[in-house]
């Protein structure tokens, strides 16, 4: 099984509605991060938490809010898609310290129409 | 302000030909470096990464990265590719002390094989 999931993998939505992307790991890491990739501009960071009390604002949280349910689960939404949230976002965990070294799931494809 | 370059968007190689995808940084100190790899639908995948030490490191599927501190820069290499190493590749910075947590990616390299 893959240590970090992500759910749905693939989205197709209307501007307007709320999102929820959802994150889960089996790592037992403390540190999960949300990202998103657009092509040529790598990936930036939307949010990322320490622990479950812990959650901070990355450098594009405009738009985005988070909630850590449990130290394995890390949920991304969007209260109102708009189109330019289209993208592909990815999870991330991170056991050491700093949480440099990152563990990545698979990717979630959202399509705001 | 910390920032990542790879200078080359896209490169193509034939198969058995050697690679090097380039990447350059710009940090006030050593940070930590990563090369990651992005195949087609997948996440990214740590190919290696540069902590400290000797300054060529070795990672995953035969791939080598060397840390040039007076160039400011992190090159991957693979003497010999194969045409499952096509794919996107990622160089990543992340701060050499301990007070901050997040990775700046370079805007990735995308690798196409040539048979």
């Amino acid at each position: 099984d893959a240590d970090v999931t992500q759910t749905p993998r693939n989205r197709i939505t209307k501007t307007g509605k709320r999102i929820m992307l959802e994150c889960s790991q089996t790592k037992g890491h403390d540190r999960m991060y949300w990202y998103r990739q657009d092509p040529g501009l790598g990936l930036r960071l939307i949010y990322y938490s320490f622990d479950v009390k812990d959650i901070n604002k990355g450098e594009i949280s405009d738009g985005y809010s988070v909630s850590r349910q449990a130290q394995a689960k890390f949920s991304l939404s969007l209260e109102s898609a708009i189109p330019n949230q289209t993208a592909l976002y990815f999870c991330a965990t991170s056991g050491d310290r700093e949480g440099r070294e990152q563990f990545f799931g698979p990717g979630t494809r959202l399509t705001v129409l | 302000a910390q920032s990542v370059t790879q200078p080359d968007i896209h490169i193509t190689v034939s198969e058995g030909a050697s690679l090097e995808l380039r990447c350059n940084y710009s940090y006030g100190a050593t940070p930590y470096l990563f090369w990651y790899v992005q195949s087609p639908g997948q996440g990214l995948q740590l190919l290696l990464k540069y902590f400290s030490g000797d300054t060529l490191v070795q990672g995953i599927k035969g791939f080598e990265a060397e840390f040039k501190r007076s160039q400011s820069s992190f090159n991957l290499r693979k003497p010999s590719v194969h045409w499952s190493d096509a794919a996107e590749y990622f160089c990543a910075v992340a701060p050499g002390y301990s007070s901050a947590s997040k990775i700046i990616f370079g805007s990735g390299t995308r690798l196409s094989i040539r048979p």
